[in-house]
């Protein structure tokens, strides 16, 4: 069945560092991919999406790749933030799975000043 | 607001009783969706709904686990006879079931089960 691998955390960095989340998938033929976002005590929030081989999402200077040759979707972010501190989740939805999504298990990150 | 949103948004309860968690979509999404999460855990399936219709559910939701969504507009999701190992956040979704279908999560109703 589908799966989704995310890198382990938790992910420390200072801020203004560069981010790099590493996300890779097990699907039949060509899932959407997902980020999600989630702060404390709350839901996900959608981060970016893209939905077919070589797109790229971005959002809120966030950005990942979808590359089917190495089935990856990795996140990415030039200069983070204290406030990007939060849970990262990267989704697929596959083609047969009627729209459900699979999630991997999250990575923390925490962005200090 | 026109998000998805979830009452009550904490919930505590004793072992044995039964609880019962609402959900309304957004409004023009056919699509809705129930997951579990647990800490440090991504969510996890549990049942969707087409409308009016439950269309899979997941093993993982046992016999004490109902959801309904009876004019296929707001679902309840209702747990019987809860145990300990139901503690966790229920995540309710929608989504428009359109190509790419974005499923947005609304803010979770934490259980725990004392």
């Amino acid at each position: 069945g589908d799966s989704v691998t995310q890198m382990e955390g938790p992910v420390t960095l200072s801020e203004e560092a560069f981010l790099t989340i590493n996300c890779t998938y097990t699907a039949t033929g060509y899932p959407s991919l997902f980020w999600y976002v989630q702060y404390p005590g709350e839901g996900l929030q959608l981060l970016l999406k893209a939905t077919k081989a070589d797109d790229k999402g971005s959002n809120k200077g966030f950005e990942a790749t979808y590359r089917k040759e190495t089935t990856s979707f990795h996140l990415e972010k030039g200069s983070v933030q204290v406030s990007d501190s939060a849970v990262y989740f990267c989704a697929l939805n596959g083609v047969t799975n009627a729209g459900k999504s699979t999630f991997g298990d999250g990575t923390t990150l925490t962005v200090k000043p | 607001d026109t998000g998805v949103s979830q009452d009550p948004r904490h919930k505590i309860t004793k072992r044995g009783q039964n609880v019962t968690f609402r959900c309304d979509p957004i409004s023009e999404h056919n699509r809705l969706y129930w997951y579990r999460q647990t800490l440090g855990q991504g969510p996890e399936f549990l049942t969707y709904f087409q409308n009016e219709a439950q269309l899979e559910k997941s093993r993982l939701l046992s016999d004490r686990f109902s959801a309904e969504r009876p004019k296929g507009s707001f679902s309840t999701l209702e747990i019987q006879r809860t145990e300990q190992g139901d503690s966790a956040m229920y995540l309710c979704a929608s989504s428009s079931g359109t190509a790419g279908n974005t499923i947005y999560f609304g803010e979770g109703s934490w259980l725990t089960v004392v």
